[in-house]
C-alpha cells in the first residue's frame, strides 16, 4: 500500500543554519505530497505542497520539489529560524479510490538553538 | 473563512463511558474527514465523507466508532465503550473538490481515557 518515510528527529540546529528534513514516498498512481507543520500547542497548518512530477512547493522559505525518479520530497530552508521550531509531517494524497485521504509519515521534530 | 474547528478540545472520560466530539467544517468544502493521532506519531486517517455520505472507512475504525455528517455540514464522531486505548488526539479535515486539493484541519480533541 501507499507510505511515507521521513527522517526521524529530532533535529537540532543552531539558527541560520541549512535545514534538509528527508522524505520519501511509496505509492501507485500519481499522489500529491504535502509538508505540513505542527508548531507547539497549535494544529496542523499546510506548509508547501506539489501535485505533480518535478514541481516545487515552496512557502516561508521552506522549498520542496517532487521527484518522481527518486519517490521523495525533501523539505529544505536555507537559514533556519529559532520559530520554525515545530514538528514537520510529510503526507500525500491517497485519490486511488477517489477519497482523498492523506497518508502521513511520522513527523519529525525540530528544535533550533540561538 | 472562518476555518475548521472542533469540540470539545479537551475530553477527559472513564473507561466505559461513551463520548461524542464535533467538527465544523469550512462552509463551502464538501470533503471531511476524521483522522487520529497518537503521541510521536503522524495523523492515521479513520474514515471520509463526500457531503453527507460516508464513503470510506478505515480498518481502525472499529465497531465501537460511528460517524455522521447530517445535511453534509457539521460531523460527530462517537465512539462507545471507550477504552485506554482510544487515548489520542482526533483530528478533523475538510476540502474541496478534487481529491488531492488541500485539507485544513481543525485544532483537535484531545481524547483522554482513564
Amino acid at each position: 500500500g501507499n507510505s511515507v518515510t521521513q527522517m526521524e528527529g529530532p533535529v537540532t540546529l543552531s539558527e541560520e543554519a541549512f535545514l534538509t528534513i528527508n522524505c520519501t514516498y511509496t505509492a501507485t498512481g500519481y499522489p500529491s505530497l504535502f509538508w505540513y507543520v505542527q508548531y507547539p500547542g497549535e494544529g496542523l497548518q499546510l506548509l508547501l505542497k506539489a501535485t505533480k512530477a518535478d514541481d516545487k512547493g515552496s512557502n516561508k522559505g521552506f522549498e520542496a520539489t517532487y521527484r518522481k525518479e527518486t519517490t521523495s520530497f525533501h523539505l529544505e530552508k536555507g537559514s533556519v529560524q529559532v520559530s520554525d521550531s515545530a514538528v514537520y509531517f510529510c503526507a500525500l494524497s491517497d485519490y486511488g479510490g477517489s477519497q482523498g485521504n492523506l497518508i502521513f509519515g511520522k513527523g519529525t521534530k525540530l528544535s533550533v538553538k540561538p | 473563512d472562518t476555518g475548521v474547528s472542533q469540540d470539545p478540545r479537551h475530553k477527559i472520560t472513564k473507561r466505559g463511558q461513551n463520548v461524542t466530539f464535533r467538527c465544523d467544517p469550512i462552509s463551502e468544502h464538501n470533503r471531511l474527514y476524521w483522522y487520529r493521532q497518537t503521541l510521536g506519531q503522524g495523523p492515521e486517517f479513520l474514515t471520509y465523507f463526500q457531503n453527507e455520505a460516508q464513503l470510506e472507512k478505515s480498518r481502525l475504525l472499529s465497531d465501537r466508532f460511528s460517524a455522521e455528517r447530517p445535511k453534509g455540514s457539521f460531523s460527530t464522531l462517537e465512539i462507545q465503550r471507550t477504552e485506554q486505548g482510544d487515548s489520542a488526539m482526533y483530528l478533523c479535515a475538510s476540502s474541496r473538490d478534487p481529491p488531492g486539493d488541500t485539507q485544513y484541519f481543525g485544532p483537535g480533541t484531545r481524547l483522554t481515557v482513564l
